[in-house]
């Protein structure tokens, strides 16, 4: 099955700075990658997701780039704000096959320091 | 329109008991995955129901199990409850089609086994 790898566990910045979490996957036929924002007792949100027929896609401070070949996709924060500050995960997905679900990475903490 | 609804929001429960978690569909949803996520990790896929069968089946032993009402709606099953159990349960949906790849997750119930 798919296996999904993130990166780092916990990220502190200060605002006004970016912010980048990388993640990697193991099943070549995944084809669809969004990433999920949780905040403190919250469910999680989809904030900006890729298809794999797209190299990168943006949305205003935020971008997610996807590399087919190295299997592996990275979420882009810019400007990072207070709030910010949250639990983003990645997660992978083979969409079509009719039989597949999100598999999670584990999480990356951010921290905005006003 | 609303969203994923989840109840209870909160429950305790002692080790053995039986414990049904109850999930509602986004507007125009017929699929429904539920998940378990761990304090400090990401969400894991426990099983996904269409059209009132389960469809998929993550790591999960048979005292979990599923239904999913001809309305979409879905509960979640456990049999004696463990320790192991405390955790966030997530209901997710999301429609079968073109675009309709995205899962839209509930406000969770949270689950203390004592």
């Amino acid at each position: 099955g798919e296996n999904v790898e993130q990166h780092p566990s916990t990220l502190s910045v200060q605002e006004g700075d970016s912010a980048v979490i990388k993640c990697t996957y193991s099943d070549s036929a995944s084809n669809y990658f969004p990433w999920y924002k949780q905040e403190l007792g919250k469910r999680p949100q989809l904030i900006i997701d890729i298809r794999s027929n797209v190299g990168e896609k943006k949305d205003q401070r935020i971008a997610v780039t996807l590399n087919k070949t190295a299997k592996h996709f990275s979420l882009h924060i810019t400007e990072t704000q207070p709030e910010d500050s949250a639990v983003y995960f990645c997660a992978a997905y083979l969409w079509g096959s009719g039989y597949s679900t999100l598999t999670f990475g584990k999480g990356t903490m951010l921290l905005v320091s006003p | 329109d609303a969203g994923v609804t989840q109840s209870p929001t909160h429950l305790i429960k002692t080790r053995g008991q039986q414990v049904t978690l109850r999930c509602s569909p986004k507007s125009g949803h017929d699929t429904v995955s539920w998940y378990q996520q761990a304090l400090g990790q990401g969400p894991q896929f426990i099983f996904q129901y269409y059209e009132e069968e389960e469809r998929q089946r993550g790591n999960f032993p048979d005292r979990f199990s599923g239904h999913q009402f001809p309305n979409y709606s879905s509960e979640l099953n456990v049999n004696a409850l463990l320790l192991g159990d405390s955790a966030l349960y997530l209901c997710a949906s999301r429609g079968t089609g073109q675009g309709m790849e995205t899962q839209y997750f509930g406000p969770g119930t949270r689950l203390l086994v004592l």
